[in-house]
């Protein structure tokens, strides 16, 4: 069974709109992440944790409010949406940073008109 | 700072074909940083492919092969023959010590039969 699940897979909302995505992981790692990707750019970092109640600000973090509620599950929040954040969000696990492999979710494809 | 670059955005290759993605990277502030490819399958996360943490080693898995090329700055991603399972999204990315990944732009492969 998938390690890394995310919800919901297809968001669409509108400009100013409150979105909260979802992502839970059952590897019993420390760290998560939540990246964008869009095309041209790759995986941008948005926010990282190591733990539950931690937080780290990453490449691209406005717009973007993040919390890791408990070690498996790690959310990302968009207050005000707003165009520019209409992306491919995936979350990802792994035991620690450097070169420890990190596990991906299937991504949510966000929407915002 | 540091950087990937992926030349390709889009390759299309014959069944059986060759097939080589080029990578490229820029690493200032460590000397020698991990490498990996990961590969993201439709309608799935990103997987670990391949890495390398060592400078003149190669790495293979499922066919392909990577070697980490300190003098060129390169990491050239390659399968001798490609087959339609092999139709992804390949994403070179570089680690330098604790920190979190930093991924390329990604090359969209189609292998057509």
């Amino acid at each position: 069974e998938a390690a890394v699940t995310q919800s919901p897979r297809n968001k669409v909302t509108v400009t100013g709109g409150n979105v909260t995505l979802s992502c839970r992981q059952t590897n019993s790692h420390n760290y998560m992440y939540w990246y964008r990707q869009d095309t041209g750019h790759g995986l941008r970092l948005i926010h990282y944790s190591y733990g539950a109640g931690n937080l780290q600000i990453g490449d691209v973090p406005d717009g973007y409010k993040a919390t890791r509620t408990t070690q498996e599950d790690f959310f990302l929040l968009l207050e005000l949406a707003s165009p520019s954040q209409t992306s491919l969000y995936f979350c990802a696990s792994s035991d620690a940073l450097g070169s420890y492999e990190q596990y991906f979710g299937p991504g949510t494809r966000l929407t915002v008109l | 700072g540091d950087s990937v670059t992926q030349t390709e955005g889009q390759v299309t290759v014959s069944e059986s074909k060759s097939l080589i993605i080029n990578c490229t990277y820029s690493a200032t502030s460590i000397a020698y940083p991990n490498l990996f490819w990961y590969v993201r399958y439709p309608g799935e996360g990103l997987q670990l492919l391949l890495k390398v943490i060592t400078a003149g080693q190669k790495g293979s898995s499922r066919g392909f092969e990577a070697t980490y090329n300190k003098e060129t700055t390169s990491f050239h991603l390659q399968k001798a023959s490609v087959q339609e399972s092999d139709s992804a999204v390949y994403y070179c990315a570089l680690n330098q010590g604790g920190r979190a990944l930093i991924f390329g732009t990604g090359t969209t492969v189609s292998v057509s039969p």
